[in-house]
């Protein structure tokens, strides 16, 4: 199993300011992943946090708005940038097991005024 | 490509009913990984369960059972003698490995009320 720790569980931050949400993981993975979910909908991925190289995003997502950082297999940051009230959502850093099971954080919950 | 569909977008029924969940899934790839989770009115994913797609198996766990089809590409969740803590929204999953490198889809999940 992987135990993640995320963080900030919640926050509350203003329209244009950025903030950074950090996963930790107890044990190395090879395949990380940020998802996000919006009130009342289901996950969707934003991007594969690679280590030691760029993230993959999925259609709609923006490196310049979500930028990633992977710098080793435990660790990775998500940065949601020039905030907006459209980017209230619960962000899920989750992991790939090797026996396929995928893990998730508990979640950040950002709440843009 | 890649799709898990749930039907039913809320339920609602009493205490001590029993309640099925549908979870309808596509993809190419023959290696894949099916899942639920339940998200509680707090927030958090609790994982329940996870199924190759080499193992048909049905399984039962406590209250809990789980019906995987091939044939049909479903892989429906039944919940016996419902009880108000079952209510949350629950989530079907998909993970396939040569098309999508690992990446998961979720249905768009079920809301189930579960009145005393």
């Amino acid at each position: 199993s992987a135990v993640i720790s995320q963080k900030p569980s919640r926050d509350i931050c203003q329209r244009g300011t950025s903030l950074t949400i950090q996963c930790q993981v107890d044990s190395q993975v090879t395949m990380m992943f940020w998802y996000r979910q919006q009130p009342g909908q289901s996950l969707t991925l934003i991007a594969t946090a690679n280590q030691g190289s760029e993230a993959t995003y999925e259609s709609g997502f923006v490196i310049d708005k979500f930028p990633i950082s992977r710098p080793n297999l435990t660790f990775s940051t998500l940065t949601v940038s020039n905030m907006s009230p459209e980017d209230s959502s619960i962000y899920l850093c989750s992991v790939l097991h090797d026996t396929g099971e995928l893990f998730f954080g508990e979640g950040s919950r950002l709440t843009v005024l | 490509a890649q799709k898990v569909t749930q039907a039913q977008t809320e339920i609602s029924v009493v205490e001590k009913e029993d309640v099925t969940l549908d979870c309808v899934y596509e993809t190419r790839d023959t290696t894949y990984y099916l899942f639920w989770y339940k998200q509680p009115p707090s927030g958090e994913l609790v994982f329940l369960i996870r199924r190759n797609s080499f193992d048909e198996q049905n399984e039962i766990s406590g209250r809990y059972s789980w019906n995987f089809q091939k044939s049909t590409s479903s892989f429906n969740f039944t919940i016996t003698a419902s009880q108000v803590v079952d209510s949350a929204v629950y989530f079907c999953a998909l993970t396939d490995f040569h098309t999508n490198a690992g990446k998961s889809t979720f249905g768009d999940g079920t809301t189930l009320t579960v009145k005393p």
